[in-house]
This record gives C-alpha cells, structure tokens and sequence, in this order.
C-alpha cells in the first residue's frame, strides 16, 4: 500500500511568508503527527491530530498551526517565516493517537519529508 | 523531554553485529519501546518495538531487561547500509496529552 506522502519536498520562501504542507498519511490512518527536525535541535514534536481533532502541540509558536480534514490528510502552516523555521518537517501517520489508555503499540510512518528554506 | 538516554555514537565493523543500548529507565509498566533509524534526511523507519519479550523480525532484535529499564537493539550482520542514527524512543506524557518525543539517537557508523 501507499505510504506517507509528503508534499511539496522542497521548498524555498522568505521572511515574512507563510507556507502550508501537505500530509496525506496512510490509507486507513486516522492520527497524524507532525515533527520538525533541525540540525540543533532534532526532531521536535509539533502536534498530532486524530479524527479531526487536535490532540496535542507541541511547544512552538502560535505561528504554527495544522488541521486535519474528513479523508484523514493533514496541513501545517507556518506564518511569518522566520529564518529559524528552515528545517525539514516530517509528517507521520498511525492508526490509534498517542495517548494512554490507547491499548497496543502505535507505530508510526513517516514520510519523507518537506525541506524548508527561509532566505 | 525525552525519556530515553543513548550513548551519542559507536560504530561497528560490516558483517559484524551491531548492539545499541538505550536506558528509559522511568517507562511505566504499560509503556511500549520503539525504535526507528534515519539514514540522512530521510524520514524516519521504523524497526522494531516491544513491551517486556524479546522480540525479533527480519531488521533486527530488541532484547528488553527484565526490569525494563533499558534495551539493546541489535542488528546481526551491520551493513554499510545500517550506517544511521537510531532512536530508541517512549511516550511522553499522560492521557491526551501524550507523545512519543525523540531525543539525540546514537549515531552507528559501520566501517568496511
């Protein structure tokens, strides 16, 4: 079956504009997770939607926001890029959400990524 | 605020095994181990997870203590390919407001 999809996987902007991305996860999936990853500081948890629903954030800025629509796939956007939201942001999906009382393993799938640039 | 501690690097000789250690030594009795690889820029993949078992599948081992405080992830016969940083990852968090956060990874550099 299809895995994550990532789009766009590249993407150049400058300070000031807001970007969105695209996550559509795998069919069948209902959570959706979002991380940044940078070289300082790692993979970063942004949040994580399950049915539609924000189910936790991470600590970033209001800057940063996602939703999630009816078929599962999800969008982040960041708004007034600075030059510090460059990094590669990774989406993944799993079946259940993250969250105790949640009986089982939740294994995650990423995708690929999105790779931001901020001049 | 991740739960797991890993040594920052080792390397090992290709054809060898390769063992990776993690010590998460505040899991909770229900919580699950993970871990996943990144080969460079590349999203993470995941590998194996356990509870309290051993497990094994055709990417590797996970060998859990019996008092869970740690577990070694071991890949039998490292490849040039096995070169990666490896997460050993649990959930954060409580209820809702759960997560699986991931920390620094050990970096495995296998050599020819």
């Amino acid at each position: 079956k299809a895995g994550v999809t990532q789009t766009p996987r590249y993407l150049i902007k400058t300070r000031g504009q807001q970007v969105t991305l695209s996550c559509s996860p795998i069919s069948g999936h209902r959570s959706v997770s979002w991380y940044q990853q940078t070289p300082g500081q790692g993979l970063q948890f942004l949040f994580e939607y399950f049915s539609e629903t924000q189910r936790n954030k991470g600590n970033f800025p209001g800057r940063f926001s996602g939703r999630q629509f009816s078929n599962s796939r999800s969008e982040m956007n960041v708004s007034t890029l600075e030059l510090g939201d460059s990094a590669l942001y990774l989406c993944a999906s799993s079946q259940k959400p993250t969250a105790t009382g949640v009986i089982g393993a939740n294994v995650l799938t990423f995708g690929a990524g999105s790779r931001l640039t901020v001049l | 605020d991740a739960k797991t501690t890993q040594p920052p690097s080792m390397d090992c000789a290709e054809g060898r095994a390769a063992n990776l250690p993690c010590n998460h030594s505040t899991i909770s009795g229900n919580e699950y181990v993970y871990w996943y690889r990144q080969i460079h820029s590349q999203g993470p993949q995941y590998i194996i997870h356990g509870l309290k078992n051993n497990e094994t599948n055709e990417m590797a081992s996970l060998i859990i203590t019996e008092d869970r405080k740690s577990s070694t992830l071991i890949l039998p016969h490292a490849t040039l390919r096995d070169t990666a940083v490896y997460y050993c990852i649990v959930r954060v968090g409580t209820g809702a407001n759960s997560k699986l956060t991931f920390g620094k990874g050990i970096t495995l550099s296998v050599r020819p």
